[in-house]
């Protein structure tokens, strides 16, 4: 079975500051990664995604995130935070051989970025 | 532009009342989908579809219908049975060739309440 933490329900963050939004997963063989942004009452928006090669993926907003194997993580970052970061943020994640098997989603973490 | 068109955007349900929600791509997609997201809860998938005629059942499908006749199209049916209606639906898609790549395309949501 799929599953995805996100042990953090709301992160805090002062502007200008890095900020982490954790996720850890679990699948069977090599899993497909992703990190989507929510705002209020709006659809899930890409922000990145992790499929093979290089463990830092750079994706939209300046955000990246690091896939890392052995602890089974794939954590947002960004080196300095905006007020509009704010938002809610979703992990997800499905094995690679999974065939076409549905994303299975993390409960998401607010992200509050304090100016 | 292509996108997925969700509506209508806020819908009110009486007690003992069926209701339809409706999700149009025009992305020319394979599969969709359809979550359900509540506070603290994260997204829980209702059904998914891959292809015309055909949908599969995910977490938390009793008290939902859908059908898929065109590609185009997956409607999604609240029924009376499902005894707590009210939240936020997001319908997705994605192409089914490589899949990962892709991750999934969100439409913008239907908040429904129960009055």
């Amino acid at each position: 079975a799929q599953s995805v933490a996100q042990p953090e329900d709301q992160v805090n963050v002062a502007e200008g500051n890095p900020l982490t939004v954790k996720c850890t997963y679990s699948v069977s063989g090599n899993p497909y990664l992703f990190w989507y942004v929510q705002y209020p009452n709006r659809g899930l928006q890409f922000l990145l995604k992790y499929i093979t090669g290089d463990n830092l993926v750079k994706g939209s907003y300046g955000f990246e995130a690091e896939f890392n194997k052995s602890q089974t993580s794939f954590h947002l970052k960004k080196p300095s935070a905006l007020v509009s970061d704010s938002a809610l943020y979703f992990c997800a994640v499905r094995a690679l051989n999974s065939g076409n098997t549905p994303l299975v989603f993390g409960k998401g973490t607010r992200l509050s970025v304090i100016a | 532009d292509g996108g997925i068109t969700q509506s209508p955007k806020y819908l009110f349900r009486k007690e003992g009342q069926n209701v339809t929600l409706s999700c149009e791509q025009n992305l020319n997609h394979d599969a969709m989908y359809w979550y359900r997201q509540d506070p603290g809860q994260g997204l829980r998938l209702i059904y998914y579809s891959q292809i015309v005629n055909d949908f599969q059942k995910g977490d938390i499908a009793e008290g939902y219908s859908v059908s898929r006749e065109k590609k185009e199209s997956f409607p999604l049916t609240v029924t009376s049975a499902q005894k707590n209606p009210t939240a936020f639906y997001l319908c997705a898609s994605t192409p089914l060739t490589r899949p990962g790549d892709y991750g999934y395309t969100f439409g913008s949501g239907t908040r429904l309440t129960v009055v």
